[in-house]
């Protein structure tokens, strides 16, 4: 199917686990980014990245690892789970930096006890 | 230091009304800015944007004012519909042009 797939749509996990989460898009978008929407705080930036093997840190990257090997896929990997990092956590690509193409992952609920 | 501040969480409007959703931003620099929507359980939507250099956008329902000298802009949804329920985000591009640095989100509520 053509899009952007985030997956698992639910994941608990224990403090201290590493979980990885998976975006894949379909349109061979150079940019790729994730952020947590987080009440009180809406969407922050943590990773984005500008192609394949280019990432850069966002607004709030601590905990948080990004590769992107491919262009089509960009997992997001916490190294160490923390009780902060419950969230839920928005894959996006786009053909230009711009923004107006930002096509958003139906996101993933991120919960760690 | 936030960048896009939308100050109101909430709205709560009647069907057949206007909406106003408000947005101020601190960065003078900003070339354009955005308007998101977010329906429960989906990931944000882009609605409408406006440019820098214009001080109305319009796109149907949904009419995007910016008043520059005030670094303020607005969002307006005339006529308010239920299905125009969300969270609505206001968006700009970040100081290195890379990404979009989004408000805290405004929650409409259109009762019909």
């Amino acid at each position: 199917d053509a899009g952007i797939t985030q997956s698992p749509r639910y994941k608990i996990t224990e403090t201290g686990r590493q979980v990885t989460l998976m975006c894949h898009q379909t349109w061979s978008h150079s940019y790729m980014f994730w952020y947590r929407q987080d009440l009180g705080h809406g969407l922050r930036l943590i990773y984005y990245s500008a192609a394949a093997d280019i990432t850069d840190k966002g607004e709030v990257p601590d905990g948080y690892v990004v590769s992107r090997s491919k262009t089509e896929n960009f997992p997001l990997t916490l190294e160490s789970a923390t009780r902060s990092q419950t969230s839920v956590y928005f894959c996006a690509s786009s053909e230009s930096v711009g923004g107006y193409g930002y096509t958003f992952g139906s996101g993933t609920r991120l919960t760690v006890v | 230091d936030q960048q896009v501040k939308q100050n109101s969480p909430s709205l709560s409007v009647q069907e057949g009304r206007i909406s106003i959703l408000n947005c101020d931003y601190t960065n003078s620099m900003f070339d354009y800015f955005l308007w998101y929507k977010k329906y429960p359980a989906e990931g944000p939507t882009f609605l409408i944007s406006i440019s820098s250099i214009k001080d109305k956008n319009e796109d149907g329902r949904f009419t995007v004012f910016l008043n520059k000298s005030a670094k303020h802009l607005s969002l307006h949804i005339v006529p308010s519909q239920p299905g125009d329920s969300a969270v609505y985000f206001c968006a700009a591009p970040n100081q290195a042009g890379t990404a979009l640095i989004f408000g805290k989100g405004t929650t409409l509520s259109v009762s019909s």
